[in-house]
């Protein structure tokens, strides 16, 4: 198993631009959730899903939307993007039901530069 | 804003000593998690003790929990320099949610 995967790795955008990372799980987990971490802090909880389809905000959306077109998969969009959304993004998901876990599974991050 | 507070902020220890962190909580949850997160890299978690438990263990972990004071604390015993990492805890309440507090930056020095 991979894991929780997120794809980029890195990328710099420029004011304006948009974009999409993507986060991808292949451990059947029914919830999944965007973070950011900026320098000294800890996680702030920007969107996430309890279902496919079923999308809701978390402490810090604005500037943010996400999709959940696929159970696997957790898209995160930045529409027109700010100097303030440089960060690192992480994802994470989890399983739910009986015995369930609490645990979160996190992704390996994606380091966002806006100029 | 967090729900966590954690202390110290950054703690520089030889090896062979203990660590500990503490964290500080403002509502009322259903555990309390700690997560490991090295430099550059994504977290990893540690361990979980639900609102009714009050002590855990796993290997060189213990970790203590008291809803009284809202308040926990991780020890890593005979620490490693494999242990020098950034250690945060989280909170969940309701709606499947971790709130994570602001980390304490751990340093084992050789």
């Amino acid at each position: 198993n991979a894991g929780v995967t997120q794809t980029p790795k890195f990328r710099v955008l420029k004011t304006g631009q948009s974009m999409t990372l993507l986060c991808a799980q292949d451990m059947n987990h029914e919830y999944m959730y965007w973070y950011r971490q900026d320098p000294g802090m800890g996680l702030r909880l920007i969107h996430y899903s309890v279902g496919e389809g079923t999308t809701a905000k978390g402490e810090v959306p604005d500037g943010y939307n996400v999709s959940r077109l696929k159970k696997q998969n957790f898209l995160l969009g930045l529409e027109s993007a700010a100097p303030s959304q440089t960060s690192v993004y992480f994802c994470a998901s989890r399983s739910v039901g009986q015995g369930r876990q609490e645990t979160q599974y996190f992704g390996p991050g994606t380091r966002l530069l806006v100029l | 804003s967090q729900q966590g507070e954690e202390d110290p902020q950054a703690l520089s220890i030889q090896e062979g000593e203990n660590a500990t962190m503490n964290c500080s909580y403002k509502t009322s949850i259903n555990n309390l998690q700690w997560y490991r997160q090295n430099s550059g890299r994504g977290l990893v978690h540690l361990i979980l003790i639900r609102s009714n438990e009050r002590e855990k263990h796993s290997g060189r972990l213990r970790v203590t929990l008291d809803t009284s004071k809202k308040s926990s604390s991780l020890l890593i015993t005979a620490s490693r320099a494999a242990d020098t990492a950034s250690y945060f805890c989280a909170t969940e309440g309701g709606a499947q949610k971790l709130v994570f507090g602001q980390g304490t930056r751990l340093t084992i020095n050789p």
